[in-house]
């Protein structure tokens, strides 16, 4: 069964201390890794896709990497305004686009 | 702003009614998919459409419905409505069937009383 669980479920930093989300997977075929975050009662705002093993995106302070097995997303000194869910999402081979989602690390950075 | 419309923002109805939630995709893409929200659930997977047609489905119950019309846009009908089906119902468009990022609307919370 495909699956995904994201690690750790919350997290409380300081402004600028560093820190890493942790996304692992099992899927079927590996179609594409996506990370999103998710403001309180918000939609997923999309930040990242990743393809294949050794693959990595930057946008700001957040960095996200892939291996086979597992995706981590960096963030580089945190401000209080990076604080949300991030959440990871997979997407299996076949036919079908849908994404299965972890349930998210809650991020908290406080000033 | 993801360019996903979806109505209304919020929705309070009775148990036993029937709902329909109503999404605009973003300029160009022809998948829809819904998703489900709960707060012990995370977000499920309910069912795509793409150009018209569905594509997948995933853990929709059989009191939810949904279509895509020739304009594209899609609309979930739910009834029978209970109390567990209150969450926040999230719709999202994508260019493609596979393979490219999907981009979310700001859902729409359904309360069921």
């Amino acid at each position: 069964e495909d699956q995904v669980t994201q690690s750790p479920e919350a997290l409380r930093l300081q402004e600028g201390e560093s820190s890493s989300l942790n996304c692992s997977y099992t899927v079927s075929g590996l179609r594409g890794l996506f990370w999103y975050r998710q403001d309180p009662g918000k939609g997923p705002e999309f930040l990242f896709t990743l393809y294949s093993a050794g693959e990595e995106k930057e946008k700001e302070r957040l960095k996200a990497t892939l291996t086979k097995k597992e995706s981590f997303l960096h963030i580089t000194a945190p401000k209080p305004e990076d604080s949300a869910t991030y959440l990871c999402a997979v997407q299996a081979g076949g036919s079908q686009g849908n994404l299965i989602f972890g349930k998210g690390t809650k991020l908290s950075v406080k000033p | 702003d993801s360019g996903v419309t979806q109505t209304p923002k919020h929705l309070i109805t009775a148990t036993g009614q029937r709902v329909t939630l109503r999404c605009s995709p973003r300029s160009g893409d022809l998948s829809v998919y819904w998703y489900q929200q709960s707060l012990d659930q995370g977000l499920q997977f309910l069912i795509q459409y793409y150009n018209g047609e569905e594509r997948a489905k995933g853990n929709i119950l059989e009191r939810f419905s949904a279509q895509q019309f020739p304009d594209l846009h899609s609309e979930l009908n739910l009834s029978s409505l209970e109390l567990g089906d209150s969450a926040l119902y999230f719709c999202a468009s994508s260019v493609g069937v596979v393979g490219t990022e999907a981009f979310f609307g700001q859902g729409t919370r359904l309360t069921v009383v």
